[in-house]
């Protein structure tokens, strides 16, 4: 089983700052990594994913993300943030053999400011 | 566009009246998921379909219940709610047997209980 831990609940931050959102994870196994933005009262979109390859991930709305196998991590980040980030993102993750479920991190809420 | 939609998008019940929220893909993916989610909680998965297979997950109360009568439709009984049953229900679906089986959400249905 693998676990996600998403290290601040909220991170305050004023518009076209740069932003880090930090996620460790757990597993025995070789995982997939995701991260999700939850925008109030909407579902959850696909921000980007790690699969294999390039540890550098880039994803929609001009965030990437990297995959760091000896820190367990996979931390976001946007260079400059837009008042319209303000969200939930969650990170998750799911073991890359066989078939599993995602693993969710109790979620970041990201709150900019002008 | 192909989506998961769910209907209704908010839900008023009584307490301890039956209330069923739908979902419906057109994604034509063979895994769907419904989570629970409650205010600023991750999501939480309650069961799941792959194919005609039903899997619930242990804690799932045996208040809920699932039906997917067909590869686009999927269904959340909740049989008798309490006020505990009032939160954000997401349903996702995947496609199994892919590289990575992405789930992809549903804009969600808030359920209130009265």
């Amino acid at each position: 089983a693998q676990s996600v831990t998403q290290l601040d609940s909220q991170v305050p931050v004023f518009e076209e700052a740069p932003v880090e959102l930090r996620c460790n994870y757990s597993s025995s196994v070789s995982v997939y990594l995701f991260w999700y933005v939850q925008y109030p009262n909407q579902g959850l979109q696909l921000l980007l994913k790690y699969l294999s390859g390039s540890t550098l991930v880039k994803g929609i709305n001009g965030f990437e993300a990297e995959f760091n196998k000896s820190q367990t991590s996979f931390h976001l980040r946007k260079p400059s943030v837009h008042i319209s980030d303000t969200a939930e993102y969650f990170c998750a993750a799911k073991m890359n053999s066989g078939y599993s479920t995602l693993t969710f991190g109790k979620g970041t809420m990201l709150l900019v400011s002008p | 566009d192909a989506m998961v939609i769910q209907n209704p998008r908010y839900q008023v019940t009584q307490f301890g009246k039956p209330v069923t929220l739908s979902c419906s893909q057109t994604l034509n993916h063979n895994v769907m998921y419904w989570y629970q989610q409650k205010s600023s909680q991750a999501p939480k998965l309650l069961f799941h379909y792959y194919d005609k297979d039903f899997n619930n997950e242990a804690d799932t109360p045996d208040n809920f219940q699932s039906r997917r009568p067909n590869t686009s439709f999927c269904f959340l009984d909740i049989r008798s709610p309490g006020l505990g049953d009032a939160a954000m229900y997401l349903c996702a679906t995947g496609k199994a047997g892919e590289y990575e089986e992405t789930q992809y959400f549903g804009p969600g249905t808030r359920l209130l209980v009265l």
